[in-house]
């Protein structure tokens, strides 16, 4: 199946830091990526859809002055935390689709912010 | 938007018994239904997926139904295995392509 790889994988900053993270599918084009966040012994909730080229789309009470996503190119996308505080720490997830319905998880960042 | 419901919450079996996780959805208009397994730590890995024009599939120990009119689908997991132990995720596409998750079924499979 196709890869997508997340970086950094563990990020430990403290509060009112900015932590950036890159998703990026390595053997093909993402049209579509999505942002998930998870936090312990619970499901993924989908944060927000990005596009390449275009403007996210975020899910209702996730704040898009927060949590700023770009989807510069095909195969990358970026979330950055702005502003983190310690009720952000959760492990991040994307995911890359291309033609298909079928979607591509990254690894997963580790964020725990101090 | 999409509301996916997942059961049991924790489902314990014992090694070669089989396994069933049941989940249902409120939009008529999903059409593809994933199944996740993530083990802890990691990412969640698709397992099997089926879509709105088959009632069935299978892929050797794994097999998932899908009921469209009742708007339910299943895993089953047959002849399980310790390995199986894990954290099993049902989805539906949204708008979008996005997935929206079941909350999740912790499997574990005692020898």
């Amino acid at each position: 199946g196709a890869v997508v790889s997340q970086h950094p994988s563990w990020v430990i900053c403290k509060s009112g830091t900015s932590v950036k993270i890159e998703c990026r599918s390595l053997d093909f084009q993402a049209t579509t990526m999505f942002w998930y966040r998870q936090f312990p012994k619970q499901s993924l909730m989908l944060m927000a859809t990005s596009n390449e080229g275009s403007k996210a789309t975020y899910e209702q009470g996730v704040e898009k002055d927060k949590f700023l996503i770009n989807h510069a190119s095909l195969t990358l996308s970026t979330l950055t935390v702005t502003s983190a505080h310690p009720e952000d720490s959760s492990f991040y997830i994307c995911s890359g689709t291309g033609t298909m319905e079928t979607q591509y998880f990254g690894p997963g960042t580790r964020l725990l912010v101090l | 938007g999409e509301n996916v419901e997942q059961h049991p919450s924790t489902l314990s079996v014992q090694e070669g018994d089989s396994a069933v996780i049941k989940c249902t959805y409120s939009d008529s208009a999903s059409n593809y239904f994933p199944w996740y397994k993530q083990e802890l730590g990691k990412r969640p890995q698709l397992i099997i997926d089926i879509r709105s024009n088959v009632g069935e599939k299978k892929d050797q120990r794994i097999a998932v139904t899908l009921n469209k009119t009742a708007k339910h689908f299943s895993l089953h997991i047959t002849e399980t295995q310790p390995e199986d132990s894990a954290v099993y995720f049902c989805a539906a596409i949204g708008t979008g392509y996005a997935l929206n998750f079941g909350k999740g079924t912790s499997l574990l499979v005692t020898p």
